[in-house]
């Protein structure tokens, strides 16, 4: 039933290491995101994806890249992890025009 | 860029107190999201507005296009509306979203 979910809920690793998060929606939306929330609770996106294209790319370093099988999932690889990428990652999707985005519940990525 | 303010950043109130939490941004947009961080983490998006004001239950959003500013009202506050609220604008022609810094309020029973 849930509408954006996340995976892994925890993720603790060590630096150098290559992880992947997963997000999958079942709302329908064509628009997902990646923000990233770092330890003072600022919220930056970090990548859009419309029906499986790349529309926002920010500036992120290019040791993560997302990869969209399909549009109802949104998927992030994170190569060379680094102390500096431990966050709260949470994937958003928002099926357009005027209305809310629906977040899922995070990723807290902790690197050691 | 769009610099996106929130006031106060930190609220403390007494149960059944009307709060006020207010978002200034820059450059003109095409919407403005009100959300709400619960303490667990989880994020819930609340309202997205570009013109007036929408209301859902106790919360109230309003928006002034021409003063470059929005405000969150809450009436009849309640514990459980202890969060963080953050302000988000949309800038006209992209997807993307900038946020503001929150607004942590807590209301004491």
């Amino acid at each position: 039933d849930t509408a954006v979910s996340q995976t892994p809920k925890y993720l603790v690793t060590q630096m150098g290491n290559d992880k992947s998060i997963k997000c999958e929606q079942n709302l329908g939306h064509d628009t997902m995101y990646w923000y990233k929330q770092d330890s003072k609770k600022f919220l930056k996106i970090m990548f859009s994806y419309n029906n499986k294209e790349l529309i926002i790319n920010e500036t992120v370093p290019n040791r993560f890249s997302p990869k969209s099988p399909d549009k109802a999932h949104l998927n992030l690889h994170i190569n060379s992890l680094e102390l500096g990428d431990s966050a709260v990652y949470f994937c958003a999707s928002h099926p357009g025009g005027p209305e809310t985005q629906y977040f899922g519940p995070g990723t807290r990525l902790l690197v050691l | 860029k769009n610099e996106v303010e929130q006031s106060p950043q930190n609220l403390t109130a007494q149960e059944g107190e009307f709060i006020t939490i207010n978002c200034s941004y820059s450059v003109g947009i095409s919407a403005l999201h009100w959300l709400q961080q619960h303490p667990g983490g989880g994020i819930v998006s609340l309202f997205m507005l570009s013109s007036g004001k929408k209301k859902h239950g106790r919360l109230i959003a309003t928006i002034n296009i021409q003063e470059k500013h929005s405000s969150l009202h809450i009436t009849a506050s309640h514990p459980r509306d202890s969060a963080v609220y953050i302000c988000a604008v949309k800038d006209f022609g992209n997807e993307k979203l900038t946020f503001g810094t929150g607004t942590r309020l807590t209301i004491i029973p």
